[in-house]
């Protein structure tokens, strides 16, 4: 059962470079997020996405974008990184809002 | 503003000694989740409340949910050092469009 997975689980970057930092889930779920978690701030939501094809803000966005092409893929993207993106990414899903949230490992990814 | 206030941040205790940790809002939640995330990993569901003086028991540890659906605690009774993790809180309101919004979680260490 490989739930949801995000690759890659390490990445370090020099301001200004880019990345795409990808989530695949296998149990079937519309709802699926990406969060970033920085130490004493818990979990922040970027952008999330209720189902194939559709994309929503969350909490703090300014800098990423996503795409949702697939159910199964989420997919976020640093199109000229910050130092202050420097956290760890959690990808997630769920069957609805509210329900049981199912995790990646996360990838640490610094930028130098 | 944190809707969701976790307390303590962090404790560090014996073996065998009890604890609580509390999660805390001026806001009515729906539902509310407790997570536990281990070093490296991502959170992991425990438990679910969903109805006002709930108390739900998963071994040594009991959840409460406030009569008024504003907080909610977690009661370990004689930890054991594999229940060290982070704690997190996790909540629906109107408050928050009804996406789920996470407390910053209480890292708890249980020393043998």
């Amino acid at each position: 059962n490989a739930g949801v997975t995000q690759t890659p689980k390490f990445r370090v970057l020099k301001t200004g470079q880019s990345m795409t930092l990808l989530c695949a889930q296998d149990m079937n779920h519309e709802y699926m997020y990406w969060y970033r978690q920085d130490p004493g701030m818990g979990l922040r939501l970027i952008h999330y996405s209720v189902g194939e094809g559709t994309t929503a803000k969350g909490e703090v966005p300014d800098g990423y974008n996503v795409s949702r092409l697939k159910k199964q893929n989420f997919l976020l993207g640093l199109e000229s990184a910050a130092p202050s993106q420097t956290s760890v990414y959690f990808c997630a899903s769920s069957l609805t809002t509210g329900a049981e949230a199912f995790f990646g490992q996360g990838t640490r990814l610094t930028v130098v | 503003t944190q809707l969701l206030e976790q307390s303590p941040q962090f404790l560090s205790i014996q073996e065998g000694e009890n604890l609580t940790v509390y999660c805390n809002s001026s806001s009515v939640f729906s539902s509310l989740q407790w997570y536990r995330q281990e070093p490296g990993e991502g959170p992991v569901l425990l438990v679910t409340v969903v109805t006002g003086g709930e108390v739900k028991k998963l071994k040594r540890l009991t959840f409460q949910f406030g009569d008024a659906r504003k907080d909610s605690s977690l009661h370990i009774t004689a930890a054991q050092p594999g229940d060290t993790g982070l704690y997190l809180c996790a909540g629906i309101s109107m408050d928050s469009n009804y996406q789920l919004i996470w407390g910053a979680g209480t890292k708890l260490i249980i020393k043998p």
